[in-house]
């Protein structure tokens, strides 16, 4: 049971909007930054989304990230079929004093 | 530009030690925070440690000590030791760059907690 909550899929068609929610507590999101991970099939996860919404050098701006109090959704706009992958949020922990990670959400593009 | 191969024995025995190290390339293992985190089907992603390389290390508790980190400034690795292992601890594992947000990883190893 993974301490941040994420639905475990989530589905667009090319060209559209999707959303991928991350919910945690006081004692991560609610007090810390969150950061996204994009994960292929067979590879390592990448960072995505650092400090809620800022895009590392080479992700394009279709992708971007939004928080609110406890919660925090990542949006693609555009969607390519190239963005069919694994999603991860993450956020600092007071009561483990460490990074935790959301369940991961698996994207299907149709 | 900073890469990272992890490196070590893919299979371990359990009650035996896993010990994996973390190569970094393109830059120096003093410049960053190393982190290591593992990916289990039934866990996901389980963050089991950080170290810089002027000594400060921290690990998750729910290793109960078991695991111990160290950086060698000679060899530019880092490198991780998980003792007493079971087969709860087969997973991919993943050295990377940071602590609070890891903007470099490696491709990660497979470890098989078997006999």
């Amino acid at each position: 049971q993974s301490v941040l909550t994420q639905p475990p899929s989530a589905s667009g068609t090319p060209g559209q909007r999707v959303t991928i929610s991350c919910s945690g507590s006081s004692s991560n999101i609610g007090g810390h930054s969150v950061h996204w991970y994009q994960q292929l099939p067979g590879t390592a996860p990448r960072l995505l989304i650092y400090s809620n919404n800022h895009r590392p050098s080479g992700v394009p701006d279709r992708f971007s990230g939004s928080k609110s109090g406890t919660s925090v959704s990542l949006a693609i706009s555009g969607l390519l079929s190239e963005d069919e992958a694994d999603y991860f949020c993450s956020a600092w922990d007071d009561s483990l004093n460490g990074p935790v990670f959301g369940g991961g959400t698996k994207l299907t593009v149709l | 530009q900073v890469q990272l191969q992890e490196a070590g024995p893919r299979l371990v025995k359990p009650s035996e030690t896993l010990s994996l190290n973390c190569t970094v390339s393109g830059g120096s293992v003093t410049s960053s925070f190393w982190t290591w985190i593992r990916q289990s089907p039934g866990k996901g992603l389980e963050w089991i440690g950080y170290i810089y390389y002027g000594g400060r290390t921290d690990t998750n508790p729910s290793l109960k000590s078991r695991a111990t980190m160290s950086v060698d400034t000679s060899k530019n690795h880092v490198s991780l030791r998980l003792s007493s292992v079971t087969a709860a601890d087969t997973a991919f594992y993943y050295c990377a760059a940071g602590n609070f947000f890891f903007d470099k990883w490696g491709p990660g190893t497979f470890i098989t907690v078997s006999s």
